[in-house]
């Protein structure tokens, strides 16, 4: 069974660093990796999806890497900004035509001014 | 832009009654989830469809159950609300490419 490992759970940063959040899981065999972003009280909203095939996703400050055959993901934020406070979720799709999506418990990230 | 929408934000029953949660997706996706989510166990599936009037059991689908008429519409409910199923509850749908889209959340409150 798939499971998704997300350390440290909780981060706290001063604004304009770079900083890097983990994810690993333990079965390799994985279809995409998902990183997600969640506000207090708020849905999942979705910030990159890495395919199999791929090793690394950019949108803006954010890249994401996919190390299948060490089980691993990071999230890299640049420049980090008060704004990006928030709670960091990974979640592994297991298997082409699986629903088996498994989430990590997230990494809460405080950025401070 | 994608969305899913879920029709009530804040909800607060009474034990025992009975509990609607509908969530509405524009993107003509053909798989859509439930999920709850508690402090300290995460994310959980609690059902799940792959098309119109198909479900799947998730991995805690006791006490709720689904139904999905249309496409676009995969509602979830309580047919009687328990106090250990006051949680904040998800929906979301995915694409062909397996991206999942989340809606803001029904945070539910059983008294």
């Amino acid at each position: 069974k798939q499971e998704v490992t997300q350390i440290p759970a909780a981060l706290s940063v001063p604004e304009g660093e770079n900083l890097v959040l983990n994810c690993s899981f333990t079965d390799s065999a994985i279809y995409n990796l998902q990183w997600f972003r969640q506000d207090p009280g708020k849905g999942l909203t979705s910030l990159l999806l890495i395919q199999s095939s791929q090793r690394e996703q950019t949108s803006g400050r954010l890249n994401a890497s996919l190390d299948k055959s060490s089980g691993r993901s990071t999230l890299y934020i640049a420049a980090s900004q008060p704004g990006d406070s928030a709670t960091y979720l990974c979640a592994a799709l297991s298997g082409a035509g699986s629903y088996q999506l498994t989430f990590g418990k997230g990494t809460k990230l405080s950025v401070i001014p | 832009d994608v969305k899913v929408t879920q029709s009530s934000r804040y909800l607060v029953k009474r034990t025992g009654e009975k509990v609607f949660l509908e969530c509405v997706q524009d993107m003509d996706h053909e798989n859509m989830f439930w999920y709850r989510q508690d402090p300290g166990l995460g994310l959980r599936l609690i059902y799940f469809s792959y098309d119109v009037k198909m479900k799947e059991k998730g991995d805690i689908p006791e006490g709720y159950s689904v139904s999905r008429e249309k496409k676009e519409r995969f509602s979830l409910i309580l047919e009687s609300a328990s106090t250990n199923q006051t949680s904040m509850y998800l929906c979301a749908s995915s694409s062909l490419t397996g991206e999942l889209f989340f809606g803001e959340g029904s945070r539910l409150t059983v008294l």
